[in-house]
């Protein structure tokens, strides 16, 4: 089925591990994102990519890197994880079509655990 | 600068009662509102989205919502609820690039 996969689905981390998140979408979208899912916060933008070969800072990058590998996967990385980084990660596409802007295709999250 | 602001984090309803989730945005530019369902342990759906025109906007699963300027409001509603309906539910509003800003969410519980 078309859509975007992220892996690992589960992982713990001890505090100052480093860690890359994978995201992959087959859905043919120029544009990809990074959120976190924090409790009574809802989802904050991480990093962006508005199309392949750029990447952008969103609202709290602090802590995390980004590769856009190719036009189908988008990575983050962790380079010294903290226990503020424990989250439910998500990445998720969409296309560059201007009336489209806002629809987004989720992967179904990445449980991260750093102790 | 956009935002959204969801009023209350928890809503208990019963099955068959009606559905009534509050959003209301701020918005530097005519916005593109969407409210987002997340079922337990999955990623985001797109539930339904206002762009331009219809201000009354129908999405999946019986669920519709109503853009009104004058409140700056887009609130959420379905007049009979299932016990399927029991997810988190999430207003956003899009920048004029396409990035999604999102409120804090609101659980809905059904009972029977």
């Amino acid at each position: 089925n078309a859509g975007v996969t992220q892996t690992p689905k589960f992982q713990v981390l001890k505090t100052g591990q480093s860690m890359t998140l994978q995201c992959a979408q087959d859905m043919n979208h120029n544009s990809m994102y990074w959120y976190r899912q924090d409790p009574g916060m809802g989802l904050r933008l991480i990093y962006y990519s508005a199309s392949e070969g750029t990447t952008d800072k969103g609202e709290v990058p602090n802590g995390y890197n980004v590769s856009r590998l190719n036009k189908r996967e988008f990575s983050l990385r962790l380079e010294s994880a903290a226990p503020s980084q424990t989250s439910v990660y998500f990445c998720a596409s969409s296309t560059l079509n201007f009336l489209d802007r806002g629809s987004y295709t989720f992967g179904s999250g990445t449980r991260l655990t750093v102790v | 600068a956009q935002s959204v602001t969801q009023l209350g984090s928890h809503v208990s309803v019963s099955e068959g009662a009606l559905v009534l989730l509050r959003c209301n945005y701020s918005s530097s530019v005519p916005p593109y509102l969407f409210w987002y369902v997340q079922y337990p342990n999955q990623g985001l759906q797109l539930l339904l989205k206002y762009t331009t025109g219809a201000t009354l906007v129908k999405g999946i699963n019986g669920f519709e919502a109503e853009f009104k300027k004058s409140e700056t409001s887009f609130h959420l509603t379905k007049p009979s609820a299932h016990m399927s309906d029991a997810a988190e539910y999430f207003c956003a509003v899009t920048d004029s690039w396409g990035k999604l800003q999102f409120g804090a969410g609101t659980q809905v519980v059904v009972t029977p």
